[in-house]
């Protein structure tokens, strides 16, 4: 058990759909990092918060958004959903900021139906 | 952009013989970190390389990082069962870019 925890696990919605997956950090973590893994396929970096701020933008479609809450909690946001969209969400998050160890979190299976 | 390539997408090997990936990449890397997925799960940290040079072992894994930081390596020595996923290279600087990863198969 890495600490990150991920809501929900499972996720099946239509096309044109919104959606919002949530992440809460491992305790002391600043920075969170959203990453997209399709079937079998490596992971796509889309975005990282560090305490509250954007610190890195990845391949992230307009389409999506992020936040990251004084709590440090971290929602991901999926509007107008597409079939292409279906994939496995992951959060992590780390210490600080780039070089420190990411701890992912059991991640959120998103269909689109 | 920068681009980190991973080598070979996929390995099968019988138990018991040895395993390696590469990562590449035309620009300097920062530090390069290595991760492990087992099938159904999620990435976890295996180790960090910043010196150039730089050799990690742990157990049957071998890490290395090239001299010119353009390269990074992960030798398995005599794969066990347990040593089944996906095993992914990362440059950790603030484009956080991952290579593509590579599978390790044990055949039957």
């Amino acid at each position: 058990d890495s600490g990150v925890t991920q809501t929900p696990k499972h996720l099946i919605t239509a096309t044109g759909q919104r959606v919002t997956l949530r992440c809460s950090p491992r305790s002391g973590d600043l920075s969170v990092y959203w990453y997209q893994q399709s079937l079998d396929q490596g992971l796509q970096f889309l975005i990282q918060y560090y305490n509250g701020e954007e610190r890195a933008k990845g391949n992230i479609l307009e389409r999506f958004s992020a936040q990251q809450f004084p709590d440090l909690h971290s929602e991901l946001n999926l509007s107008s959903l597409e079939l292409g969209d279906s994939a496995l969400y992951f959060c992590a998050s780390s210490v600080r900021s780039w070089g420190d160890t990411q701890y992912f979190g059991p991640g959120t299976r998103l269909t689109v139906l | 952009g920068q681009q980190v390539m991973q080598i070979p997408q996929y390995q099968h090997v019988q138990e018991g013989e040895d395993f390696t990936t590469y990562c590449n990449s035309s620009t300097t890397l920062s530090n390069i970190q290595w991760y492990k997925q087992r099938p159904g799960g999620h990435p976890v940290f295996l180790i960090q390389l910043v010196k150039s040079g730089e050799v990690k072992k742990q157990k049957r894994l071998t890490f290395q990082f090239g001299e010119a930081k353009k390269n990074s390596s992960l030798h398995i020595t005599a794969t066990q069962t347990t040593d089944v996923g996906t095993y992914f290279c990362f440059d950790s600087n603030y484009q956080l870019i991952w290579g593509a990863g590579t599978k390790l198969i044990i055949k039957p």
